[in-house]
């Protein structure tokens, strides 16, 4: 499985836009970048998916590199309720039954 | 639409015992997998089922061992408790193409006493 890289915390204040970094330098050309995020005491929930061009949805962007080799969770406007850990995973079509879950980020807001 | 379901949300064994974890998917969703949670292992992969035949299988003893059911409803089994087998145990479905976003079950808490 090819394996990601994440800082293992980062911090930010409310309403603040966040960018969560993510390196997978042995990405393959038929891997998904997917991202979930885990709260306190829930199981983890999906928050994006991309292949090769940015992506958008209600919860947050997803910026991928144009050599695919790394990509970056954006949370635009920070709430206390986006404190988590945020887990980057490749997926390719073969075997994308099992998600292959790094350390993540854990991310502190504060207020 | 109602969430992945999970049953007993906590439980205390004792070594040597053996225990049944219980999942419900969303309604739809023929696939189901299972995973581990411990603070030092993180989130490992258990096993997946999809349609009662298990699909794929991750690196864990023969002690552990799944099953699904025609309603998509799915158990785990540990046997044989070990202290290391303490962790949270969660289930998660989805509907049908490989690459679908997985919907996780709050979890079943395991402890092994």
């Amino acid at each position: 499985d090819a394996k990601t890289t994440q800082p293992n915390s980062m911090e930010s204040n409310e309403e603040e836009p966040v960018h969560l970094p993510c390196n997978h330098s042995t990405i393959s050309g038929t891997d998904y970048i997917h991202w979930y995020r885990q709260l306190p005491s829930q199981g983890p929930e999906y928050v994006i998916h991309g292949l090769t061009s940015n992506v958008n949805n209600r919860m947050a962007s997803l910026a991928i590199a144009e050599d695919r080799k790394s990509s970056t969770l954006i949370l635009h406007r920070a709430t206390l309720r986006d404190a988590a850990v945020y887990y980057c995973i490749l997926r390719s079509f073969q075997g994308a039954q099992k998600l292959v879950f790094g350390q993540g980020t854990r991310l502190t807001i504060n207020p | 639409k109602a969430g992945v379901t999970q049953t007993p949300r906590y439980l205390i064994k004792t070594r040597g015992q053996q225990v049944t974890l219980s999942c419900s998917p969303i309604s739809g969703h023929r696939s189901v997998s299972w995973y581990q949670q411990t603070p030092g292992q993180g989130l490992q992969f258990l096993f997946e089922y999809f349609s009662e035949t298990q699909r794929n299988k991750g690196n864990f003893p023969g002690r552990f061992s799944g099953r699904q059911f025609s309603n998509s409803r799915s158990e785990m089994n540990v046997s044989t408790l070990e202290l290391g087998d303490s962790a949270l145990y969660l289930c998660a479905s989805f509907a049908l193409g490989n690459l679908d976003e997985q919907f996780f079950g709050p979890g079943t808490r395991l402890t092994v006493l």
